[in-house]
C-alpha cells in the first residue's frame, strides 16, 4: 500500500492566486481529513469527509478555503486567492471506519509570497 | 481555546536516559488518546494509544500513563535512542455524538543526544 499520497510536496505562489492542493487516501479508508499545521498553531483541523460527505468544516478559516471529495480516491483543498498568512504545512489523513488512528500524507509545504 | 496542551516545546535528554513528554487536555469529554510522532519532512506516524478506561498503555520502550483525574497524559521512552528525536504530538478523541476528530497538540520536539 503506498500510504497517504499528497501533491505537490512543495508550493510557491504569489499572493492572490488559487492553489489547489490534492490527496489520494488510502484504498478502502472512508474517513479523510484535512490539517495544517504551523508554529503558532500545531495541527488544526480544517475538514472531514465521511464516505466522501464533509461532516465537519467548522475549522476552514474562511470563505477563501474550500474542499471537496469527488470520489473515495481523491480529495482537494483550494484556496482563491491565497494570502501570505495562509503559509503552512498542509497534511491530509484518512482512516477507516472509526479506526483508532490516522494515517497521514507527507504534507504540502506551502509558501505564498 | 486548545483543548489539548504540550506546555514544553523542546526537551533534551542523553541516550539511555528516560524521556518524559507532557500532555494536558481539558475537554472531559475526551474519551481516547493517541501519541504521534514526527520526522522532518514527513508526516505524523501512530505511536502508541491509551482508552479513558486504562491508566497504562505499554509497546516496548514506550509506555503512556493516564490520570483522568488530573486530565493528564504522559509518553515515557525508555531507554531513549538517537532515532527517537522527533516532535511528538498528543492527541485527543470526543466518542460521543456522530462528531469523529482527533484534536492535536502543538507538539513537543524531542533530541536524544548520543
Amino acid at each position: 500500500d503506498a500510504g497517504v499520497i499528497q501533491s505537490p510536496r512543495h508550493e510557491v505562489t504569489e499572493m492572490g492566486q488559487e492553489v489547489t492542493l490534492r490527496c489520494k487516501p488510502i484504498s478502502g479508508h472512508d474517513y479523510l481529513f484535512w490539517y495544517r499545521q504551523t508554529m503558532m498553531r500545531g495541527l488544526e483541523l480544517l475538514i472531514y469527509f465521511n464516505n466522501n460527505v464533509p461532516i465537519d468544516d467548522s475549522g476552514m478559516p474562511e470563505d477563501r478555503f474550500s474542499a471537496k471529495m469527488p470520489n473515495a480516491s481523491f480529495s482537494t483543498l483550494k484556496i482563491q486567492p491565497s494570502e501570505p498568512r495562509d503559509s503552512a504545512v498542509y497534511f491530509c489523513a484518512s482512516s477507516f471506519n472509526r479506526g483508532y488512528g490516522y494515517t497521514f500524507g507527507s504534507g504540502t509545504r506551502l509558501t505564498v509570497v | 481555546d486548545q483543548q489539548v496542551k504540550q506546555n514544553s516545546p523542546s526537551l533534551s535528554v542523553q541516550e539511555g536516559r528516560i524521556s518524559i513528554l507532557n500532555c494536558d487536555y481539558t475537554n472531559s469529554m475526551f474519551d481516547y488518546f493517541l501519541w504521534y510522532k514526527k520526522y522532518p519532512a514527513e508526516g505524523p506516524t501512530f505511536l502508541i494509544s491509551i482508552s479513558s478506561i486504562k491508566d497504562k498503555n505499554e509497546d516496548g520502550r514506550f509506555t503512556v500513563f493516564l490520570n483522568k483525574s488530573a486530565k493528564h497524559l504522559s509518553l515515557h521512552i525508555v531507554p531513549s535512542q538517537p532515532g527517537d528525536s522527533a516532535v511528538y504530538f498528543c492527541a485527543a478523541r470526543n466518542s460521543g455524538g456522530s462528531n469523529y476528530k482527533l484534536t492535536f497538540g502543538k507538539g513537543t520536539l524531542l533530541t536524544v543526544n548520543p
